[in-house]
């Protein structure tokens, strides 16, 4: 299965500053199937990114993903107080479909 | 408005039995695979199993394969997850979520509902 590792574990950041989380796949995502889920304490994921760089039904334009093959970027403009939380990428090009360990923004 | 309820989580020993369902609103159920995930307490994201919207095509994770049983009613709106001789690994809170657009890229989900395996 594909294994994911997210970096880095934690970022601390000011509302208004800009983030930039990475997700690296032990091997190759099929047709860049990565997406990217924001995880709040006592409530399930919400779905933000698909395919890599789409953006999910509703999601604000200041989240934008990039990458392919094996190196993906999650990128969010501005932070706003409520985008503090953790960031998980999974991917679904092979199956199993697995998640990387998460990314906690948190304030600083 | 697209509402997924968990049910059924519980205490329960090793080696012990559950039954979760989801009882799902607001689409064509019979539509869409549906998906159980689960979070262990504190830690991150495990895909468990789908089922196609006929309930015809089934899979697990290598994790739950030979013990979980994933299953649906059409008819009812529910999604069932039989769950035996649990271990203490397979604590966790367990989310059903319908997906967006491919079987494995969830847009709904529902609170959970928290399994224990303890004795």
């Amino acid at each position: 299965e594909i294994v994911l590792t997210q970096s880095p574990g934690t970022l601390s950041l000011s509302p208004g500053e800009r983030a930039t989380l990475s997700c690296r796949a032990s091997q190759s995502v099929s047709s860049n199937y990565l997406t990217w889920y924001l995880q709040k304490p006592g409530q399930p994921p919400r779905l933000l990114i698909y395919g890599a760089s789409s953006r999910a039904t509703g999601i604000p334009d200041r989240f934008s993903g990039s990458g392919s093959g094996t190196d993906f970027t999650l990128s969010i403009n501005r932070l706003e107080p409520e985008d503090f939380a953790v960031y998980y990428c999974q991917q679904y090009g092979s199956s199993p479909p697995t998640f990387g360990p998460g990314t906690k923004v948190d304030i600083k | 408005e697209v509402q997924l309820v968990e049910s059924g989580g519980g205490s329960v020993q090793p080696g012990g039995s559950l039954r979760l369902s989801c009882a799902a609103s607001g689409f064509t159920f019979s539509s869409h695979a549906m998906s159980w995930v689960r979070q262990a307490p504190g830690k991150g994201l495990e895909w468990v199993s789908v089922i196609s919207g006929s309930g015809g095509t089934t899979y697990y994770a290598d994790s739950v394969k030979g013990r979980f049983t994933i299953s649906r009613d059409n008819s009812k709106n529910t999604l069932l997850l039989q769950m035996n001789s649990l271990r203490a690994e397979d604590t966790a809170v367990y989310y059903c979520a319908k997906p967006y657009s491919a079987w494995y890229v969830w847009d709904y989900w529902g609170q959970g509902t928290l399994v224990t395996v303890s004795s």
